[in-house]
């Protein structure tokens, strides 16, 4: 079964506005979330590692203003688009890294569409 | 910063060929996950290697770690319509650290 859930799976939001999506680790806690966005046919790129309890670590070029991470326990990351644009349209998706089975594997959320017009 | 290219971006075979899809790193790494991605799914861990000169089968799969820990490799043999999607290489720099996805190789079978 999943043990990463995302939240929304999609959604479609009017142009300046901001939408959340929530990432939520399942029976296990995840000190470090991580957030990637993926466009059509293209690779996940990462835009920012959430650390429970302290500041997202955001990628070179990802705007901290523009995708507020927030990691307020240790099962919840959470993902802002704030102001949201057009270009901003994307695929969404969060991952946490568990030991299972002796190696230390990501288990990624079911990822959030998002869609702004 | 790090960097993972994989090559082809994509690859079309009949049913029953071979494929091969390869990862560079330009920098060595702790250890490399591959992961599959299905149309409309999200990604979906396959294996993980962290040794030298790893390497690991799965049934078909047959994942290959370099000497130098900058490489990788995925082969299936005799595909299936079932090994359809998008296969990546992420290099990881050990513990809990970041993983950087290569670009993906996406795979189409042909019956």
């Amino acid at each position: 079964g999943a043990v990463v859930s995302q939240h929304p799976s999609w959604v479609i939001c009017k142009s300046g506005t901001s939408v959340k999506i929530e990432c939520r680790s399942l029976d296990f806690q995840a000190t470090t979330m991580f957030w990637y966005r993926q466009f059509p046919k293209k690779s996940l790129m990462l835009m920012a590692t959430s650390n429970e309890g302290s500041k997202a670590t955001y990628e070179q070029g990802v705007e901290k203003d523009k995708f507020l991470i927030n990691h307020a326990s240790l099962t919840l990351s959470t993902l802002t688009v704030t102001s949201a644009h057009p270009e901003d349209s994307s695929f969404y998706i969060c991952s946490a890294r568990m030991p299972k089975g002796g190696e230390l594997e990501a288990f990624f959320g079911q990822g959030t569409r998002l869609t702004v017009v | 910063g790090q960097q993972v290219m994989q090559i082809p971006q994509y690859q079309h075979v009949q049913e029953g060929e071979d494929f091969t899809t390869y990862c560079n790193s330009s920098t060595t790494l702790s250890n490399i996950q591959w992961y599959k991605q299905r149309p409309g799914g999200h990604p979906v861990f396959l294996i993980q290697l962290v040794k030298s000169g790893e390497v690991k089968k799965q049934k078909r799969l047959t994942f290959q770690f370099g000497e130098a820990k900058k490489n990788s490799s995925l082969h299936i043999t005799a595909t299936q319509t079932t090994d359809v999607g998008t296969y990546f290489c992420a290099g990881g720099s050990g513990g809990y650290n970041k993983l950087i996805f290569g670009a993906g190789t996406r795979l189409a079978v042909h019956p």
